[in-house]
């Protein structure tokens, strides 16, 4: 069972909307939670990192965590075209050696024009 | 700054050859990560390695091998290629395995394609 869930989407939203992207993780032990965007054929790029319940602003980006409900979301606001890309989380697991990420499917944003 | 590099970022083979994929972690980075993406699919774990040893293993065949070497970078090495492993492969990089260090930066990848 993935541990990581994101609805793949794709998620359309027109141009200048908030854009919420959601996703849910099954271990209570994870601390560090990440959003990554990937264009399509490109590598996946840091966009945020959270570790607190509540929310952390950048630019326009948002991240949401409430770990009590296992929950981090990431709000894009003023949605631009060059937005449209695969958003995948990551949440950190404790592995045998030490802390690693698992990441879910990602999930699709197309911001319309 | 610097970033993860990898080598080659094309790669064409035939089936049955082998392949070695190369990693150069961020400076001071000296936990590496491969990881496999198939294409219209997540990231896949293959393996990691911290400080020299595997760290972690995940869904990488027996097929393929790994390691650190002591400048920390790393190589992938991919024996008796089968068609279904044309993908983009991708390298990443972190300070460490602790909390609050393991943030993963990825390279730009290697997109390997097998005939």
């Amino acid at each position: 069972q993935k541990e990581v869930e994101q609805n793949s989407g794709p998620l359309s939203v027109p141009e200048g909307a908030i854009a919420s992207l959601n996703c849910t993780y099954s271990d209570r032990g994870s601390q560090s939670f990440f959003w990554y965007r990937q264009y399509s054929g490109k590598s996946p790029e840091l966009i945020m990192f959270i570790y607190s319940n509540g929310d952390k602003e950048d630019g326009r980006f948002t991240a949401q965590l409430n770990k009590a409900s296992q929950y981090v979301s990431l709000l894009i606001r003023d949605s631009q075209p060059s937005d449209s890309a695969t958003y995948l989380c990551a949440v950190n697991i404790l592995s045998n050696s030490g802390y690693a990420l698992n990441f879910g499917k990602g999930t699709s944003l197309l911001v319309t024009p | 700054a610097a970033g993860v590099i990898q080598s080659p970022r094309h790669l064409i083979k035939e089936k049955r050859e082998t392949a070695t994929l190369k990693c150069y972690p961020i400076p001071r980075h000296d936990t590496v990560y491969w990881y496999q993406q198939g294409p219209g699919q997540d990231p896949q774990f293959l393996i990691s390695f911290y400080e020299k040893m595997q760290s972690d293993k995940g869904s990488i065949p027996d097929r393929f091998s790994a390691q650190q070497f002591s400048d920390y970078h790393s190589e992938l090495n991919m024996s008796s290629l089968e068609l279904g492993d044309s993908a983009l492969y991708f390298c990443a990089s972190s300070l460490g395995l602790l909390a609050g260090r393991e943030t993963q930066y990825f390279g730009p990848g290697t997109r390997l394609l097998v005939l």
